[in-house]
């Protein structure tokens, strides 16, 4: 029972290139959330999603994109990084709204230069 | 928008001392919850407060919850230095599927 598991754990892009964070989760939860953490400043909610094939905006949804196409499965894209998205991005998920709390990933620490 | 405050940012405390991080959220919400992040680490849940007056302790953490000041306290009893971690508190507007998190509060507990 690995929980919520991240890919990749560590990245290091340049400038204007692509990719894809994935979040899969074991525990059969219906929501799934994407946060970035920086110093200083919290986690601030990227993106959400509160079923399979659904997705909403978060707090700094701008430069992302999502998709959950399985249940099980939240994926993070970035389709054309920038310096500002240098930071670490946690996966979080719940099993339904008003069930307690978030359970996270490791996170993935993402550099952009 | 809901905001989320926590004070102070940092705190470095003395082993055995007594101390309180203050959260506090704009918005009507009726959940709060505390997480510990220990460096380089995930974020770990440490208190679900579900309604207003809501207290639950934990070794030498103890969280409250007051809806209608808008505020939760987590309270520290007689420090040590396995409590060095940062703590977040999170919100969630009722009926919400969003939660906020504060800025969280940076501990260190000195020997």
């Amino acid at each position: 029972n690995a929980g919520v598991t991240q890919t990749p754990k560590f990245r290091v892009l340049k400038t204007g290139q692509s990719m894809t964070l994935l979040c899969a989760q074991d525990m059969n939860h219906e929501y799934m959330y994407w946060y970035r953490q920086d110093p200083g400043m919290g986690l601030r909610l990227i993106h959400y999603s509160v079923g399979e094939g659904t997705t909403a905006k978060g707090e700094v949804p701008d430069g992302y994109n999502v998709s959950r196409l399985k249940k099980q499965n939240f994926l993070l894209g970035l389709e054309s990084a920038a310096p500002s998205q240098t930071s670490v991005y946690f996966c979080a998920t719940l099993p339904f709204r008003n069930t307690g709390e978030l359970f996270f990933g490791e996170g993935s620490r993402l550099t952009v230069l | 928008e809901l905001k989320v405050e926590q004070n102070p940012l940092f705190l470095s405390m003395q082993e055995g001392k007594n101390y309180t991080i203050y959260c506090n959220y704009s918005t009507t919400s009726d959940r709060l919850y505390w997480y510990r992040q220990d460096p380089g680490k995930s974020l770990e849940s440490l208190f679900v407060l579900l309604s207003n007056g809501a207290v639950k302790q934990e070794g030498r953490l103890m969280a409250s919850l007051d809806t209608k000041a808008r505020l939760s306290t987590l309270h520290i009893t007689a420090a040590v230095h396995d409590l060095s971690a940062t703590y977040f508190c999170a919100v969630n507007l009722m009926g919400g599927n969003q939660f906020y998190f504060g800025t969280g509060t940076s501990l260190t507990v000195i020997p």
